[in-house]
């Protein structure tokens, strides 16, 4: 199972909006609605910011959303701030108790 | 508040065989209602999913890994454990152990650094 696919990079300038995208197959992001992503600060471990495609933990600012669409799955973070800057990394359930990560977005607050 | 810490050698030799423990407090291994797992990733690289553990000893392992990887869990130390053998340089990584629930890794220990190393 290879890793699912993200931009190496994004960037926004702070009080705008960045999305990431997440891209695998019917066989993973496309066939259950379990994806998660998680934002990883530098010497950091990651941090759960999104579950279940679309709902947001406790603590998660509301600036933080995400979505579906067939085997592609988005991450927007709304009115960036210097904060937000960090990796962030997809995850997709793909059947038989396995999971998959995605490569990573490594996101630049302008 | 729940918290995990990983523990084991930082430096392991070629062929030989990794060990980590992770200890659990603020919760119980035993919980039915949760999977208990490792994660690992390279220096500068991105996350790989290892396996997972259930309270009743069942496992999930990344097909990639599976003939090296052993996950156990003793719950009457509150604790789940990771044996990876047959190292070499590519296992080199900051391994980290974390909760699972329902479909997503919810909590996380800081993580330890294993290098494969003669």
């Amino acid at each position: 199972q290879s890793a699912l696919t993200q931009p190496p990079s994004a960037s926004g300038s702070p009080g705008q909006s960045v999305t990431i995208s997440c891209t695998g197959t019917s066989n993973d992001v496309g066939g259950y609605d379990y994806v998660s992503w998680y934002q990883q600060h530098p010497g950091k471990a990651p941090k759960l910011v999104i579950y279940e495609v679309t709902k947001r933990p406790s603590g998660v600012p509301y600036r933080f959303s995400a979505s579906k669409s067939g085997n592609t799955a988005s991450l927007t973070v709304s009115r960036l701030q210097a904060e937000d800057e960090a990796d962030y990394y997809c995850l997709s359930y793909i059947g038989g108790n396995s999971w998959v990560f995605g490569g990573g977005t490594k996101l630049t607050v302008l | 508040q729940l918290q995990l810490q990983e523990s084991g050698p930082g430096l392991v030799k070629p062929s030989g065989t990794l060990s980590l423990t992770c200890s659990v407090s603020g919760g119980s291994v035993s919980s039915p209602s949760y999977f208990w797992g490792w994660i690992r990733q390279p220096p500068g690289k991105g996350l790989e999913w290892i396996g997972n553990i259930y309270f009743n000893g069942n496992t999930y392992y990344s097909p990639s890994l599976k003939s090296r990887v052993t996950v156990s869990v003793d719950t009457s130390k509150n604790q789940f454990s990771l044996k990876l053998s047959s190292l070499t340089a590519a296992d080199t990584a900051v391994y980290y152990c974390a909760r699972y629930s329902a479909s997503y890794f919810e909590s996380w220990g800081q993580g330890t650094l294993v290098t494969v190393s003669s």
